[in-house]
């Protein structure tokens, strides 16, 4: 079985750019859930998705934002960039509310 | 309010010896414990849960956690330490009956593994 995808790998933007991330999960799988990943605050919950539905939130403001397609498949988007949004951020795939599988992430940097 | 500290930055064994990777939790509810793995260069994977059954709880490479409420700990162990063991471990905490919402991520312990 093929793992939880992330794409791209790395991305460098400018503050006030946006950016969208995006998570291709393992196959079968429903739920896709995406979190932070800083040196300061660790693992950091965004949101999850489950069949196309916000199905939780994190503390994270309406820059960030997500949405889930009918393939599973998820996207993540962060508008307005600032200089603390350069971070690891990592899907994570599941059957059911826990995650099982997490993806290598995607490395954001903002200059 | 709901925390998970690991007690360790950094552990190192040497192989074939045991491991013990410290975990205590803060919680003002049954919480569901787990401890993650992240092997370099790869991702995040669920290593063993606790959800209110067994307190001794067994996940995948040999790996085994206690959960011992009266001393508020989620100690992961594995009696002899292989190379393939080098990782970072996360324990976390869900202190509700299903959101993802409340999981608390511990800052990680790094387990260094020595021939």
């Amino acid at each position: 079985k093929a793992g939880v995808t992330q794409t791209p790998r790395y991305l460098i933007k400018t503050r006030g750019q946006q950016v969208t991330l995006s998570c291709s999960p393992i196959s079968g799988h429903r739920s896709v859930s995406w979190y932070q990943q800083t040196p300061g605050q660790g693992l950091q919950f965004l949101f999850e998705y489950f069949s196309e539905t916000q199905r939780n939130k994190g503390n994270f403001p309406g820059r960030f934002s997500g949405r889930q397609f009918s393939n599973s498949r998820s996207e993540m988007n962060v508008s307005t960039l600032e200089l603390g949004d350069s971070a690891l951020y990592l899907c994570a795939s599941s059957e059911g509310h826990l995650p099982q599988y997490f993806g290598p992430g995607t490395r954001l940097t903002v200059l | 309010a709901q925390s998970v500290t690991q007690l360790d930055s950094h552990v190192s064994v040497s192989e074939g010896t045991p491991v013990l990777l410290r975990c205590n939790y803060s919680s003002s509810y049954s919480p569901s414990l787990f401890w993650y793995v992240q092997h370099p260069n790869k991702g995040l994977q669920l290593l063993l849960k606790y959800t209110s059954a067994a307190t001794l709880v067994k996940g995948i490479n040999g790996f085994e956690a206690e959960f011992k409420k009266s001393e508020t700990s989620f100690h992961l162990t594995k009696p002899s330490a292989h190379m393939r063991d080098a990782a970072e471990y996360f324990c976390v905490v869900r202190t509700d009956g299903g959101s993802q919402g409340n999981l608390i991520f511990g800052k990680g312990t790094k387990l260094s593994v020595k021939p």
